[in-house]
This record gives C-alpha cells, sequence and structure tokens, in this order.
C-alpha cells in the first residue's frame, strides 16, 4: 500500500519565526511529488511540482527540497506571517506518466501575530 | 480567467439516492481529476479523465463513476449513496495528464448523506 506521511500533524508558530514541515513518500517508481497550500474556505493552491532529485524550488518566502533516493521533501517558510496560516499538503505521483496523486494528511500550520 | 468551477456548492442527499457533481475545467485544460475529503485527511483520488477517457481510478466502488464530455467538462455520478460519502469532493485541472504538470483545483462540493 502506498502511504505518504507528513510531520507535524499541526504547528503554532509566532509571526517571524522560520518552519519547516516534512513529506515521507515511497523511494521507489519516484515520479513528480507535489505540495499544495490549502486555506480555510478556499481551493488548495499549487505550490510546487518537483521532479528531480537534488531539486529546490523557491517562490517568495516558502522553497522545497526534495530528495527521492530517501523519499522526503522538506518545505520550508521563512519568516512565518498571519497570512502563511493553512494547511501544507503533499501528494506523491503514482502511476507513473498518469497523474495520479496520493495526498497526506497535511500539515496545518498557525502562525500568531 | 476563469478558475475551475464546480457545482452545486452544497447539496444534502438521503441514504440510497444517487448524486451528479459537475466540474468545468480551465480553459485550455485536458485533464481533470476527482478527489474525495473526509475531514482529517487528505483528499483521496478518485478519478483521472483525459481527452474524455478514464486514465485512472483510484480505490472506490463501483457506485461512483464519471465522465468527461467534448468540452472537458465533467461528472462525478454516486448512486446508492452511503452515510460514509458524506465528504467535500474536489475536482482538478491540468494541462495533461501527466504528474509534472501543476493541478488547479476547484471549490468542492459538500455533499451531506443523512
Amino acid at each position: 500500500i502506498l502511504n505518504v506521511e507528513q510531520s507535524p500533524q499541526s504547528l503554532h508558530v509566532q509571526e517571524g519565526d522560520s518552519t519547516n514541515f516534512t513529506c515521507s513518500f515511497p523511494s521507489s517508481n519516484f515520479y513528480a511529488l507535489h505540495w499544495y497550500r490549502w486555506e480555510t474556505a478556499k481551493s488548495p493552491e499549487a505550490l510546487f511540482v518537483m521532479t528531480l532529485n537534488g531539486d529546490e524550488k523557491k517562490k517568495g518566502r516558502i522553497s522545497a527540497t526534495l530528495n527521492t533516493k530517501e523519499g522526503y521533501s522538506y518545505l520550508y517558510i521563512k519568516g512565518s506571517q498571519p497570512e502563511d496560516s493553512a494547511t501544507y499538503l503533499c501528494a506523491f505521483n503514482y502511476g507513473g506518466s498518469q497523474g495520479n496523486l496520493i495526498f497526506g494528511k497535511g500539515t496545518k500550520l498557525s502562525v500568531k501575530p | 480567467d476563469a478558475g475551475v468551477t464546480q457545482s452545486p456548492t452544497h447539496l444534502i442527499k438521503t441514504r440510497g439516492q444517487h448524486v451528479t457533481l459537475r466540474c468545468s475545467p480551465i480553459s485550455g485544460h485536458k485533464s481533470v481529476s476527482w478527489y474525495q475529503q473526509v475531514l482529517g485527511q487528505g483528499p483521496q483520488f478518485i478519478f483521472q479523465y483525459y481527452e474524455k477517457e478514464e486514465r485512472g481510478r483510484g480505490n472506490f466502488p463501483d457506485r461512483f463513476s464519471a465522465r468527461q464530455f467534448p468540452n472537458y467538462s465533467s461528472e462525478l455520478n454516486v448512486n446508492a449513496l452511503l452515510l460514509g460519502d458524506s465528504a467535500l469532493y474536489l475536482c482538478a485541472s491540468r494541462m495533461a495528464a501527466t504528474g509534472l504538470y501543476e493541478q488547479y483545483f476547484g471549490p468542492g462540493t459538500r455533499l451531506t448523506v443523512t
């Protein structure tokens, strides 16, 4: 059974703190890893699609790294702001090029002003 | 340009009934995927359609079916509803079937089965 694990389940930080989350996925038959940001009452928003071992991607204060050999990805947020409060989901692409995704349960981030 | 749209927003049905959920992808996107999300869990993959053909199916019973139309919009049908089908149903579109492309989600349809 393919499984995607995210940790921690939830995180409470103060404004200005930097933080990071972990996504663990099967290291065999890797095709792609997706990160999403999901704010309450909104649609999940795509952050990154990562495909190569050693990939590092950045969007503003958010960045992500990928290690396909050991099956993990880290998402970093530098200088957290209250508007960063959301659930961060990662999804592992299985089925090769068919694009079917298995999601983790997410990390819920709360940033206090 | 409009994002992914879904209808209806909310729906209440009774056990045993049938439901149809609708999704319109972003213009130019040919792939549509459906997900079920229950509280405390990540979205669970149900179907992917590309160019009107089923490209993937998750671990869901045959009560769940879907189709994609020539304009790339899609319907998800669920027959003989069970209480456990209560969930948020998300539709997502992307340019092609492959997972190398970003996927864009709609706002979801909240289904409550009583």
